[in-house]
């Protein structure tokens, strides 16, 4: 199946700084999903993005395809962007399983 | 829209007892699922459903079983809980529209099977 590897697996922010997530991923996709899972366990969607750039207030992202990796970028982070960001994909051709990294663990601190 | 929605948050069962979790969404989505997700780690899918009345397995289905009876509403079973299936689990639901496939979750159900 395909795989998904996301770095760093931890990161420590101060309040205010900026941080880049990537997620590698190992064949083709059709669907990319960036998901915030706060302290609560709740997955907020954050970004569908299988190719192109988006962005929505502080956050954005931006997924090259054809060199399967996309890049989640949080700037002026704040104490409530803590928590674990997934990447999840669906390989093209596939039925719609989505197949989830392991997560960036991000806590940002005053 | 309420959105995706799962009953019950919490539940605790002893090995043996069984079970259904229950999962509805006001989206009118064709494409629904059943994923879990232990310490540490992402989501793993169990069960999926393309429409009414059919479903497939996903990547860890054993020990489970789904329905879809209607278009709203997706189960999960547990027939006989084992300690192995403590977990929290995800309901999620898509379009079936060409080219798009964003995947919209719900709160989760947090079991815990002693």
């Amino acid at each position: 199946g395909i795989q998904v590897e996301q770095s760093p697996p931890d990161l420590i922010l101060q309040e205010g700084a900026n941080s880049t997530l990537r997620c590698n991923f190992s064949d083709s996709v059709n669907n990319l999903q960036w998901f915030h899972q706060n302290p609560w366990g709740q997955l907020i969607n954050l970004f569908y993005i299988p190719s192109g750039t988006k962005q929505n207030g502080r956050l954005s992202a931006t997924t090259v395809a054809t060199e399967r990796y996309s890049l989640l970028y949080i700037s002026s982070s704040q104490t409530t962007d803590s928590g674990v960001y997934f990447c999840a994909v669906k390989r093209t051709g596939t039925a719609s399983k989505l197949t989830f990294g392991t997560g960036t663990r991000l806590q940002v601190t005053l | 829209n309420a959105g995706v929605t799962q009953t019950p948050k919490f539940r605790v069962l002893k090995t043996g007892q069984s079970m259904t979790l229950l999962c509805a969404q006001d989206m009118n989505h064709e494409y629904m699922y059943w994923y879990r997700q232990d310490p540490g780690m992402g989501l793993r899918l169990i069960h999926y459903s393309v429409g009414e009345g059919t479903t497939a397995k996903g990547e860890v289905p054993d020990g489970y079983n789904v329905s879809r009876l209607k278009k709203q509403n997706f189960l999960l079973g547990l027939e006989s809980a084992a300690p192995s299936q403590t977990s929290v689990y995800f309901c999620a639901s898509s379009l079936r529209a060409a080219g798009v496939h964003e995947q919209y979750f719900g709160p989760g159900t947090r079991l815990t099977v002693t």
